[in-house]
């Protein structure tokens, strides 16, 4: 596989449930993103991950726990989660200085009944 | 703090006919600009981005960006459309030279392409 690889594609959830979102990236990059898209919104820009740590949280609700256990992988952990978190969240990776753009997942597509 | 503003949330256009896109940002600090496309269903490609150097961008799939300073602006543009242009736009910007890039993006534009 190559780029940037989302994993489910699509998932719904109830409120009391507990699930996970899954990233991988091929690139060879140390920095790792995850944001969060809602209709009519901007991108949220939710947590940066930069060599393994966490160096941004953008006021994300504790309902939302990010891990990530080596430069490739990132994962978003979710529990307890309310309607209005149904969104598409999008993972992205890039180099952490130097090459400056981000190359995204195709996206988790969230609804939370 | 930087900010994005896509002043159209929607262009229809016919199919080869000329596109502009506008996007118009706000920052106290010198920043990079990009524009990303995304097609149904999938994450946002980068089609092009403005560093420094030349204010004329050429991207992919025919596209071009001109950097104006003055009025901070990123317009994006293609000369002819196709049905296959039909995506939704965004235009985003981040601070020359931190540590990683912290993107701020517009709220998009859904380009609607008919034959």
């Amino acid at each position: 596989e190559t780029g940037v690889t989302q994993t489910p594609r699509h998932l719904v959830m109830g409120m009391t449930n507990k699930k996970s979102l899954k990233c991988e990236q091929h690139l060879g990059h140390n920095a790792m993103y995850w944001y969060k898209q809602s209709a009519k919104k901007p991108l949220e820009l939710m947590f940066v991950y930069n060599f393994k740590e966490q160096t941004e949280n953008n006021s994300v609700p504790s309902r939302f726990s990010p891990e990530c256990p080596n430069s490739s992988h990132l994962f978003l952990h979710l529990h307890t989660l309310q309607p209005e978190d149904s969104a598409l969240y999008l993972c992205a990776s890039s180099q952490p200085t130097g090459e400056v753009e981000q190359y995204f997942g195709p996206g988790t597509r969230l609804t939370v009944t | 703090a930087q900010s994005v503003t896509q002043l159209d949330s929607q262009v229809p256009v016919f199919e080869e006919a000329p596109v502009e896109l506008r996007c118009n940002y706000s920052s106290s600090v010198s920043v990079y600009l990009f524009w990303y496309v995304q097609y149904p269903n999938q994450g946002l490609q980068l089609l092009l981005k403005y560093l420094s150097g030349s204010t004329l961008v050429k991207g992919i799939n025919g596209f071009e960006a001109e950097f104006n300073k003055s009025q901070t602006s990123f317009h994006l543009r293609k000369p002819s459309v196709h049905i296959s242009d039909t995506a939704e736009y965004f235009c985003a910007v981040t601070r020359r030279n931190t540590g990683f890039q912290k993107l701020v993006f517009g709220t998009g534009t859904r380009l609607l392409v008919s034959p």
